[in-house]
């Protein structure tokens, strides 16, 4: 079972134009994570959120946690070729004493200069 | 420059063969996972670590079996690998979250290992 879903799963924007990507759950994660994957790498963690309705900022990328800490979203501001790349959101949960994290199922992301 | 290393990029293996897939961090964490990755799918969780000889089942642990007789090393094996097993498989380690915190710690992934099961 998928527990967290994201939107759109591709997603092909000209250089200098704003997006946003979604992540959605039913479930209640006690914190929420966002990583980048490039080809040929493994994930890279951007950012970490903890509290419902926390929004951070990372240079040009926003992510917030959704009040009821079920869902996410990452913002980009005037994006560039470099941010390209497969973008996943993990909910962490704590699973008979021990930290887990869920995946969703990605967006790929493409930046045209 | 912390490290989380696999033994392959890519292999290329039969049906009904036993595969080892190793996976080597020197950060000493003492968590670390394998994931499978599939297109549309994301990540899923096959098997998870949290200490030397211990070992905890994820979310799709069927057909996998896991090692972890050293700290730094988590080794993943296929019994008998079958076509359903082609796939990107990724490592990571992590340091344990302290009990009772919420945060969860970032995860340090390797390059993925590439198998094609014929």
């Amino acid at each position: 079972t998928q527990l967290l879903e994201q939107s759109p799963q591709f997603l092909s924007i000209q250089e200098g134009e704003n997006l946003t990507v979604y992540c959605n759950s039913s479930s209640v994660f006690s914190s929420l994570q966002w990583y980048r994957q490039e080809p040929g790498e493994g994930p890279v963690l951007l950012v970490t959120v903890v509290t419902g309705g926390e929004v951070k900022k990372l240079k040009r990328l926003t992510f917030q946690f959704g009040d009821a800490r079920k869902d996410s979203s990452l913002h980009i501001t005037a994006a560039q070729p470099g941010d390209t790349g497969l973008y996943l959101c993990a909910g962490g949960r704590w699973n008979f004493g021990n930290e887990k994290l869920t995946f969703g199922t990605g967006t790929r992301l493409t930046i045209i200069p | 420059d912390v490290k989380v290393t696999q033994s392959s990029r890519y292999l290329v293996k039969r049906t009904g063969e036993k595969v080892f897939l190793e996976c080597v961090q020197d950060m000493d964490h003492e968590n670390m996972f394998w994931y499978r990755q599939d297109p549309g799918l994301g990540l899923r969780l096959i098997y998870f670590s949290y200490d030397v000889k211990m070992k905890e089942k994820g979310d799709i642990p069927e057909g996998y079996s896991v090692s972890r007789e050293k700290k730094e090393r988590f080794s993943l094996i296929l019994e008998s690998a079958s076509t359903n097993q082609t796939s990107m498989y990724l490592c990571a380690s992590s340091k344990p979250g302290l009990a009772g915190r919420v945060i969860m710690n970032e995860q340090f992934f390797g390059p993925g290992t590439r198998l094609t099961v014929l």
